[in-house]
């Protein structure tokens, strides 16, 4: 099946910088990729809907300036965490595809701040 | 709103009894139910789709919409089936945005 990447698979950063992780489509083009985030033993929640050559469509409160969402190439979407603090430490994880096949998820990144 | 229900966090069975994780939805329209699954340490994959109706690993899952239940069954457990099991609302039309549910952990006790 179609496969989506997501690198880095974890990172530690130090409160108050930002963190860049990736999402590619490995083998499939994909317009609109999506963001999620996993609190531990819970279950994944939406962030944002990623638009390749538009903006970003993020849910009900989630911070748009604090997720910078960009998704430049139909292959690639990158999810920016601004001046991370501790509570944003958390496992981040993408998807794409999702017709009737249902979606293609990336490995998650694992973000802690320190 | 849409909403997923799945009502338990843990279930725990011995090997070759009879499994069933609920799902319950809650949707105005014509949703797309989706099971995906998370074995340790890898990522979610799907594992069944409704409208598909099919069996895959000996699960299957039947779409009652008199109900709004997605309740994913199998006759007989495996301990390879241990994992975590999310039951998922895709709007129809809505390609990929999905709706989780809490997920159930699958505990196959051999």
């Amino acid at each position: 099946g179609a496969v989506v990447s997501q690198h880095p698979s974890r990172v530690i950063c130090k409160s108050g910088t930002s963190v860049k992780i990736e999402c590619r489509s490995l083998d499939f083009q994909a317009t609109t990729m999506f963001w999620y985030r996993q609190f531990p033993k819970q279950s994944l929640m939406l962030m944002a809907t990623s638009n390749e050559g538009s903006k970003a469509t993020y849910e009900q409160g989630v911070e748009k300036d604090k997720f910078l969402i960009n998704h430049a190439s139909l292959t690639l979407s990158t999810l920016t965490v601004t001046s991370a603090h501790p509570e944003d430490s958390s496992f981040y994880i993408c998807s794409a595809g999702g017709g009737v096949g249902g979606a293609f998820f990336g490995q998650g990144t694992r973000l802690t701040v320190v | 709103a849409q909403r997923v229900t799945q009502p338990e966090k843990l279930l725990s069975v011995f090997k070759g009894a009879p499994v069933e994780l609920k799902c319950n939805y809650s949707y105005s329209g014509s949703p797309e139910l989706f099971w995906y699954v998370q074995y340790s340490r890898q990522r979610l994959q799907l594992l069944l789709r409704h409208i598909s109706r099919e069996s895959i690993k000996g699960f299957t899952a039947d779409l009652n919409k008199g109900e709004t239940s997605f309740h994913l069954k199998k006759p007989f457990a495996q301990e390879e089936d241990s994992a975590m099991y999310y039951c998922a609302l895709k709007r129809s039309g809505n390609t990929g945005k999905l709706i989780f549910g809490q997920g159930t952990t699958l505990q196959v006790k051999p």
